[in-house]
């Protein structure tokens, strides 16, 4: 399974930026994608999650208003859009694969992982 | 809370065993996943679930859970398990997930 993500991006503060997540066809109709990011030397932060096959997304309240998932089923891929970006949004985001639970326990884990897209935020 | 609490870091000797852990109060309904991370690399699954590996990591990983406190342990750390293990877990909804501030663990 491999989640191609796009490449890097350099933006001005107050621009948007969008990163792209091309999964393959089981991957895109069966499983949940979710986005990542990663600061420099910072840990791992969870943003949201997408349904690829249905389209609906969640979002963690920290970027409520601010970001936003799509996807394009012609194409198997998802779109993160960061908007209002800031120094702070410098990072790498990952675009990850939720793995399949069955049963009624709570097991989140995530199996695969693109690549990472480096955004940078610069003036 | 949603925060998942990590020790920054922990060392090993070469060969022997080490166990982080990962606490947090959605882990009382909530197995978590275990992360390995190399620099400059993407995250990669070593754990999840009650003590699940996926295909390709060594059996000297394994994983474990008691009340709010789940523990990832490597028995006979090996010089490549340097690196930086994180956790995750989600809220009871499905619509929260959150990621352990991360171990660094060293192999002496």
């Amino acid at each position: 399974v491999q989640l191609l993500q796009s490449g890097a991006e350099v933006r001005k503060p107050a621009a948007s930026v969008i990163v792209s997540c091309k999964a393959p066809s089981d991957t895109f109709n069966r499983f949940y994608l979710h986005w990542v990011r990663q600061a420099p030397g910072q840990g791992l932060e969870w943003m949201g999650k997408i349904n690829p096959s249905g389209g609906g997304a969640t979002y963690t309240e920290k970027f409520q208003g601010r970001v936003t998932m799509t996807r394009d089923t012609s194409t198997r891929t998802v779109y993160m859009e960061l908007r209002s970006l800031t120094s702070d949004d410098t990072a790498t985001y990952f675009c990850t694969r939720e793995g399949l639970v069955f049963g009624g326990a709570i097991v989140p884990y995530f199996d695969y992982w693109g690549q990472g897209s480096l955004v940078i935020v610069s003036s | 809370s949603s925060e998942l609490t990590q020790d920054p870091a922990v060392s090993v000797a070469l060969g022997q065993t080490v166990r982080i852990t990962c606490q947090g109060d959605s882990l009382r309904g909530s197995f978590a996943g275990w992360y390995q991370q190399k620099p400059g690399q993407a995250p990669v699954l070593v754990m999840y679930g009650k003590n699940n590996r996926p295909s390709g990591i060594p059996a000297r990983f394994s994983g474990s859970k008691s009340g709010n406190t789940a523990s990832l342990t490597i028995t006979g750390a090996q010089a490549a398990d340097e690196a930086d293990y994180y956790c995750n877990s989600r809220d009871s909804s499905g619509n929260q997930y959150v990621f352990g501030s991360g171990t660094k663990v060293t192999v002496l």
